[in-house]
Order: structure tokens, then C-alpha cells, then sequence
């Protein structure tokens, strides 16, 4: 069963830090990976796709990485600020593009 | 462009009601996608539907739930006798082929009380 296991499931850290979100994943093959913002109450927004044969993708103060040998993704946020309090959430494709697996997101909450 | 539009934002309905959910997609949009997340829960994949097509119903419970994207109008996701359990947020997205991004709606709360 494909499956899409993030981690951690919440994360709190001060405004000006950075962090890191994880996930993992065992579609295969799959045909791209994606980093979704959700706000509460609202829908998911995309930061960044990534094709199996892409490292690394930037966005802002986001970058995302993909290692496809170890079927790891990781998103890492620079510099926080209160509006980056949300969900993140991370989506594999698979060959056709048709069927998401989503995994069950990092909530992220950003302190003063 | 107004982006994936889903009416309404918030739906109450006492059990046994119908619920009707509506998406209109972006425009030049042909593939829609439902979703529902449960409170606390990620999303879950429902109905991938084409023009007038259902291409993937996998998701979607065999019973009191049905959708359909018709060749003018909204797509439209329909759960008839509603249950407490219905209660959820469903989100539609869209994109214009299926290796391109999708685009997320703000989603319909529907509560069954």
C-alpha cells in the first residue's frame, strides 16, 4: 500500500528560526512530490513539485530536497515568521499524475 | 481567474438530509478532484472526474455518495441521507492535464447534526 508518513506531526518554534519538516515515502514509482501549505480553514496552497530526478527546489524562504534512493523528502523553512503557522503537507503523484497520496502533515506553529 | 470555487463554505444538514457540494473549476480546467479531510485527519482522496467522465471513484464510499462533472456547469459531489460521520471539510481541485499542478478550493464544512 503506497503511503506517505510525515514527521513530526507538530512542531512549535520561535519567529526567526528555522526548521526542517520531514517525509517519507513509499509510492514508487511515483512521477513528482509536492509541499502544500494549509492554513486553517483554507486549502492547500503549493510551494514546490519536485520530478524524481530533482535534488533540490526553492521557493522563498522554503526549500524542499528530494532524495529518490532513499524515497526521503524534507522541506526546510528559513527564517519563520508568524504567517508560516500552518500545515505542511506532503503529496506523492504517481506515473499518471491522477492519484495524490497525501501524508498527514507537520503543524507548524510560529511563537513570538 | 477566480480560481477553484466551492459553494458553499459552510453546509449544515440534520441526518437523513442531502448535502449537495459544488465546484467550479478553474477555468481551461478539465480534471477535477474531490477530497475530504476529517477533523484532525489528512486528506483522503474521494473522485477524479473528467468532463461528463468518472475516471476514478476508488475513494468515494459505495453508498449515499455520488459525483459528477457535466458537460456545462459545476462538478457537483452529492451524499444523500447524511450521517454524523459525513461531517468534514471537502475540498475539490483542479488542473488543466494530469501532469500539471493542481489548484485547491477553499473547501465546503459540511456539519450533520
Amino acid at each position: 500500500k503506497n503511503q506517505v508518513e510525515q514527521s513530526p506531526q507538530s512542531l512549535i518554534i520561535l519567529e526567526g528560526k528555522n526548521c526542517t519538516l520531514q517525509c517519507n515515502y513509499t509510492v514508487s514509482p511515483f512521477s513528482n512530490l509536492r509541499w502544500y501549505k494549509q492554513d486553517t480553514g483554507r486549502g492547500p496552497v503549493s510551494l514546490t513539485i519536485m520530478t524524481f530526478s530533482e535534488n533540490t527546489k526553492s521557493n522563498g524562504r522554503y526549500t524542499a530536497t528530494l532524495d529518490a534512493d532513499t524515497k526521503q523528502s524534507s522541506l526546510h523553512i528559513t527564517a519563520s515568521q508568524l504567517s508560516d503557522s500552518a500545515s505542511y503537507i506532503c503529496v506523492v503523484a504517481d506515473p499518471a499524475g491522477n492519484m495524490l497520496t497525501f501524508g498527514g502533515g507537520t503543524r507548524l506553529m510560529v511563537k513570538p | 481567474n477566480a480560481g477553484v470555487m466551492q459553494n458553499p463554505r459552510h453546509l449544515v444538514r440534520r441526518r437523513g438530509q442531502e448535502a449537495r457540494l459544488r465546484c467550479s473549476p478553474m477555468k481551461g480546467h478539465s480534471h477535477v478532484y474531490w477530497y475530504r479531510q476529517l477533523p484532525e485527519e489528512g486528506l483522503k482522496f474521494m473522485v477524479y472526474l473528467q468532463k461528463e467522465n468518472i475516471i476514478d471513484e476508488s475513494g468515494m464510499p459505495k453508498e449515499r455518495f455520488s459525483a459528477e462533472f457535466p458537460k456545462e456547469g459545476p462538478s457537483i459531489l452529492r451524499i444523500q441521507q447524511v450521517v454524523r460521520g459525513d461531517s468534514a471539510a471537502y475540498f475539490c481541485a483542479s488542473s488543466p492535464r494530469t501532469d500539471y499542478g493542481y489548484t485547491f478550493g477553499s473547501g465546503t464544512r459540511l456539519t450533520v447534526v
